[in-house]
């Protein structure tokens, strides 16, 4: 099975911040790679496709990079709603398996 | 508009079954690999397993954890799918979604969850 290792777990940023996430696939998966974002209580909620694809309706300060074993979430300027949980999936090989999550808190 | 309602969820003595179910809308049904996932309370987010479509001859796959004691099914005329849980643990305590696969394996669409509480 193929391990999805996210980093950091959580972070502290403030309002208008640039935030970068990390995955790590414990082998490569080309760009086999999704980003969602969970809201407490809340289904989560697509955010990028195929490593770099925004899903549509998502604001465009949300942007993923990456190929093969690394991949990034980038938030250019960190609004108000995006204080969330965020977690990879590889999608290149069944079991379709997630990372740990990363928790963006308010500093 | 894409729907997707879970429903079944509730309290099990471990070692018991339960059966959800999740009612489709708003797409046809029958085209899509679909899936579920669980969510252990203040826990990140476990795939349970998927289901592929008619054409791909509805095969199954199972997380590690699961496989042996879940499956799952569905029913295309009823535009339904299913996750039958057998000799539960308190370890599968969980929010179950189910979710729509896009043509790249991700989720789009998820369902609202239901809770699973297995205790005695």
């Amino acid at each position: 099975d193929i391990q999805m290792t996210q980093s950091p777990s959580s972070l502290s940023a403030s309002v208008g911040d640039r935030v970068t996430i990390t995955c790590r696939a414990s082998q490569r998966i080309s760009n086999y790679l999704s980003w969602y974002q969970q809201k407490p209580g809340k289904a989560p909620k697509l955010l990028i496709y195929s490593a770099s694809g925004l899903q549509s309706g998502v604001p465009s300060r949300f942007s993923g990079s990456g190929s093969g074993t690394d991949f990034t979430l980038t938030i250019s300027s960190l609004q108000p709603e995006d204080f969330a949980t965020y977690y990879c999936q590889q999608t290149n090989s069944s079991p379709l398996t997630f990372g740990g999550g990363t928790t963006v808190e308010i500093k | 508009e894409v729907q997707l309602v879970e429903s079944g969820g509730g309290l099990v003595q471990p070692g018991g079954s339960l059966r959800l179910s999740c009612a489709a809308s708003g797409f046809t049904f029958s085209d899509h690999y679909m899936g579920w996932v669980r969510q252990a309370p203040g826990k990140g987010l476990e795939w349970v397993g998927r289901i592929r479509n008619k054409v791909n001859s509805y095969i199954t796959d199972y997380a590690a954890s699961v496989k042996g004691r879940f499956t799952i099914s569905r029913d295309d005329s009823q535009n339904s799918l299913y996750l039958q849980m057998n000799s539960l643990k308190t370890e599968d305590t969980a929010v179950y979604y189910c979710a729509r696969e896009g043509s790249g394996w991700y989720y789009v669409y998820w369902g609202q969850g239901t809770l699973v509480t297995v205790s005695s």
